[in-house]
């Protein structure tokens, strides 16, 4: 399975800024996606990260909050703008094995919000 | 879009006893199930999976089955041990889409 790290593992930030989660994958994979966690409840699906166009945001997540880069096969950011107490969650990307909907996750980043 | 239950929410069992979490899905699309393993701290880790067009699965102590028709399906762990105490979610796929369930917080009693 893929080795994913994301940086940084865990920040603590202030109202009103904004911050850049980093993914990082051993292989070169097609579809990267980005999850949040948010305090003891299950994941939900924000983006799905194509390289070489543009992400796919699912319902109640949009761009303007949720800037995200694919810039190759092996890496993806996730920007959380304009940042409020209730985005403090932890962040997740994955990528899929090619072609087997077999999804593997990175540790994730942990946002604290003050 | 697709929903995932899962119950129960909590389940504590005594070591070397068995665990059964199950799940329900609603869209009958819904083509591959994965279960996830998370612990404190750590991102979830695929532990097992299956896919519709089988009924069972199995990996040492854990298995999966599956009812297309019913649009169930479980997890299994066998002989539990301290280390398998951990939050279990379920998950089903549509066109890459994973939808979770709830989870489950597994405690394994020594």
């Amino acid at each position: 399975s893929a080795v994913i790290s994301q940086k940084p593992s865990r920040d603590i930030c202030q109202r009103g800024t904004s911050l850049t989660i980093q993914c990082q994958v051993d292989s070169q994979v097609t579809m990267m996606f980005w999850y949040r966690q948010q305090p003891g409840q299950s994941l939900t699906l924000i983006a799905t990260a194509n390289q070489g166009s543009e992400a796919t945001y699912e319902s109640g997540f949009v761009i303007d909050k949720f800037p995200i880069s694919r810039p190759n096969l092996t890496f993806s950011t996730l920007t959380v703008s304009n940042l409020s107490p209730e985005d403090s969650s932890i962040y997740l990307c994955s990528v899929e094995e090619q072609g087997t909907d077999t999804q593997y996750f990175g540790p994730g980043t942990r946002l604290t919000v003050l | 879009g697709e929903n995932v239950e899962q119950h129960p929410s909590t389940l504590s069992v005594q070591e070397g006893d068995s665990a059964v979490i199950k799940c329900t899905y609603s869209d009958s699309a819904s083509n591959y199930f994965p279960w996830y393993k998370q612990e404190l701290g750590k991102g979830p880790q695929l532990i097992i999976d299956i896919r519709s067009n089988v009924g069972e699965k199995k990996d040492q102590r854990i298995a999966v089955t599956l009812n297309k028709t019913a649009k169930h399906f479980s997890l299994h762990i066998t002989e539990t041990q301290p280390e398998d105490s951990a939050v279990y979610f379920c998950a089903a796929s549509r066109d890459y889409k994973l939808s979770f369930g709830a989870g489950t917080t597994v405690t394994v009693r020594a």
